[in-house]
């Protein structure tokens, strides 16, 4: 499974645009982007995921570069409550495993 | 629509004993589930693959005779924490995963083991 590199934490302003990059250079052509949140002792909540085309749902949207070798989530309207750690994870559609790594923590502020 | 639960939130149990933890796909049918572990402050390890009817895949260095899984139905996969001692203490979160529109997966709130 490819690896993704994300910046450890980030700040965003409340009710300002969230945007968390990430890089896989070493996507394959049938793996997917998926991006999860975890909320402090809960478990993951999915939030988007696409696989060249970019995709925009009620939480989220996710921009996939052309080259499909880096990828950006945008949360349009950061709320207190979007403070999370967010995890970037590339995986097969075929195998469905997600190897977790370190993720961003986003801290929203007031 | 794709809630998952697990049972127990949290449990306690010395050290020696075995602790079973159920996870279930409430509104959808899962091909296939996932077990991970998560300890403090670090991300989540996949233990697992759990498929229905079949035997699960571990993951290199998960030891399948301690930690064991049973996919039994299409709604229900079991972890079973075996001779469970303190080192096992972690918050263990399973996923399901459907089919179709539902092929992402959808992870459960976690359950919360403490060995004494």
């Amino acid at each position: 499974d490819a690896k993704t590199t994300q910046p450890p934490s980030m700040d965003c302003a409340e009710g300002r645009a969230a945007n968390l990059p990430c890089n896989h250079s070493t996507i394959s052509g049938n793996e997917y982007v998926y991006w999860y949140r975890q909320i402090h002792s809960q478990g993951p909540q999915y939030i988007i995921h696409g696989l060249k085309n970019n995709e925009t749902n009620e939480m989220a949207s996710l921009i996939i570069t052309e080259d499909r070798k880096s990828s950006t989530l945008i949360l349009p309207h950061a709320t207190l409550r979007d403070t999370a750690v967010y995890y970037c994870i590339v995986g097969s559609s075929n195998t469905g495993k997600l190897i977790f790594g370190q993720g961003t923590t986003l801290q929203v502020k007031p | 629509g794709a809630v998952v639960s697990q049972h127990p939130s949290w449990v306690i149990c010395k050290s020696g004993t075995s602790v079973k933890i159920e996870c279930r796909s409430l509104d959808f049918q899962a091909t296939t589930m996932f077990w991970y572990r998560q300890f403090p402050k670090q991300s989540l390890m996949l233990m697992a693959t759990s498929n229905e009817g079949s035997k699960a895949t571990y993951e290199q260095g998960v030891e399948k005779d301690k930690f064991l899984i049973n996919h039994a139905s299409l709604t229900l996969s079991t972890l079973t924490v075996t001779s469970a001692h303190p080192e096992d203490s972690s918050f263990y979160i399973c996923s399901a995963r459907g089919t179709g529109s539902l092929n992402e997966q959808f992870f459960g709130p976690g359950t919360r083991l403490t060995v004494l």
